[in-house]
């Protein structure tokens, strides 16, 4: 059973360009959450989509933005990038009925020069 | 304002010791405190997790203590293994409310335990 896959890996932007990251959700699981992790932190809650709506927002700006599909998978679009957006972009998914902890993707780590 | 406050920033162990990772958190309506285990490159897994209802869980060598009237819980490993080296965190979260299933993570404590 494949788990959170995440795509890119890897990606290397230039500031004020725009960025998509890709999420396909642990099968059976339909809510889908995406956090920022900075080098030598903590993940930060950027939203979370269920019902392909985004149903709650974290701190970020509105250059944040994201997207829900019918089959669960997620994309996290970033515009106008700034140096400060390099990261690890994780997606976490969940079942909605009950609760319990996330399972997360690998990541993908973007580097913004 | 930091809703979960993790310590230590680091912490070396020898191989067979017991390694203790301590957090404190703030919202009491926080009801749902995991601990993630991250290995570089990786994402978080989830290693072990507890509600308020009990002051400690076990699963092998991991041990969760909560203490809900200090707010602060906190991971024991023990018997540590060189392969649980790895960076932890942990997280708070609610199970109702407008804030469900959105979590709150330390910033980590990265353990090396040394052969």
């Amino acid at each position: 059973d494949a788990g959170v896959t995440q795509s890119p890996t890897h990606l290397i932007k230039t500031r004020g360009q725009q960025v998509t990251l890709r999420c396909s959700p642990k099968s059976g699981h339909d809510t889908v959450s995406w956090y920022q992790q900075a080098l030598g932190q903590g993940p930060q809650f950027i939203f979370q989509y269920y019902e392909e709506e985004e149903r709650q927002r974290g701190n970020f700006p509105d250059r944040f933005s994201g997207h829900q599909f019918p089959n669960y998978s997620s994309e996290l679009n970033v515009n106008a990038l700034l140096l400060g957006d390099s990261a690890l972009y994780l997606c976490a998914s969940t079942p909605d009925e009950g609760f319990g902890g996330y399972t997360f993707g690998s990541g993908t780590r973007l580097t913004v020069v | 304002q930091q809703q979960v406050k993790q310590s230590p920033q680091s912490l070396i162990v020898q191989k067979g010791g017991i390694s203790i990772i301590n957090c404190a958190y703030e919202n009491t309506a926080f009801d749902y405190f995991p601990w993630y285990q991250q290995f570089p490159g990786k994402g978080p897994a989830l290693l072990i997790a507890i509600r308020p209802d009990v002051s400690e869980k076990k699963e092998g060598r991991f041990t969760i203590s909560f203490n809900k009237s200090a707010k602060q819980f906190s991971l024991h490993i023990m018997d540590s293994q060189p392969g649980d080296s790895a960076t932890y965190f942990c997280a708070a979260s609610m199970s109702a409310g407008h804030n469900f299933n959105k979590f709150y993570f330390g910033s980590g404590t990265k353990l090396n335990v040394k052969p």
